[in-house]
């Protein structure tokens, strides 16, 4: 079964701390892997994708790894800040556009 | 340039009506998605048009239906509305259905059955 699991589920943490989002899969076959960003009473906005051969991908203070051989990516965000307070949601696209979404991490950065 | 715009923002309606939801895309983005969000089920796909055709579909009643006209608008409509329907629905835009393709949401409506 083609599932997307998100953790933790939320997460607080303080202003100008690091902190990096999980994000599991067993979607098949595998075409990219995305990372939203959701504000709250906002439509979700595009962090990163990554196709199957790509290891690494930044974005500013973002950074997403993908391991495709574990079926495991993260998000890693740098030196947080108060307007990174959001959900992240992970999204897998499978080969014939078939999209599996994460229920997604609620981060919370404190000052 | 212009996002992708939803309307309306919010929507209050009761048990048994129904609704129609439009989107209208980026300009020149010929792929329009919805999808359905709530507190426990995140983020559900429901449909994809691309040229005014349903390209995709997800696991969603048949009250929930869709078009896309030749301008690329898209008008979702869920009939016999059911308290469970309250949610978020967004619509998302890209150039094409290939999967490499980035996809921008518009702000969404949020819908309140009661």
């Amino acid at each position: 079964k083609n599932q997307v699991e998100q953790s933790p589920q939320s997460l607080i943490i303080l202003e100008g701390k690091n902190c990096t989002l999980q994000c599991n899969y067993t979607v098949s076959p595998f075409s990219n892997l995305r990372w939203y960003k959701q504000d709250t009473g906002r439509g979700p906005v595009s962090l990163t994708i990554m196709t199957f051969s790509e290891n690494t991908k930044s974005n500013g203070r973002y950074t997403a790894t993908l391991d495709a051989d574990t079926k495991q990516s993260s998000l890693h965000i740098t030196a947080s800040q108060l307007s990174d307070s959001a959900s992240y949601i992970c999204v897998v696209s499978a080969e014939g556009n078939q999209f599996y979404f994460g229920t997604g991490t609620s981060l919370t950065v404190i000052p | 340039k212009a996002g992708v715009t939803q309307t309306p923002r919010y929507l209050i309606k009761t048990r048994g009506q129904q609704v129609t939801l439009s989107c209208s895309p980026i300009s020149g983005h010929r792929s329009v998605s919805w999808y359905q969000q709530t507190p426990g089920q995140g983020l559900q796909f429901l449909f994809e048009y691309f040229s005014e055709t349903q390209r995709n579909k997800g696991n969603f009643p048949g009250r929930f239906s869709g078009r896309q006209f030749s301008n690329s608008r898209s008008e979702m409509n869920v009939s016999t509305l059911e308290l469970g329907d309250s949610a978020l629905y967004l619509c998302a835009s890209s150039l094409s259905s290939e999967f490499n393709y980035g996809y921008t949401f518009g702000s969404g409506t949020r819908l309140t059955v009661v």
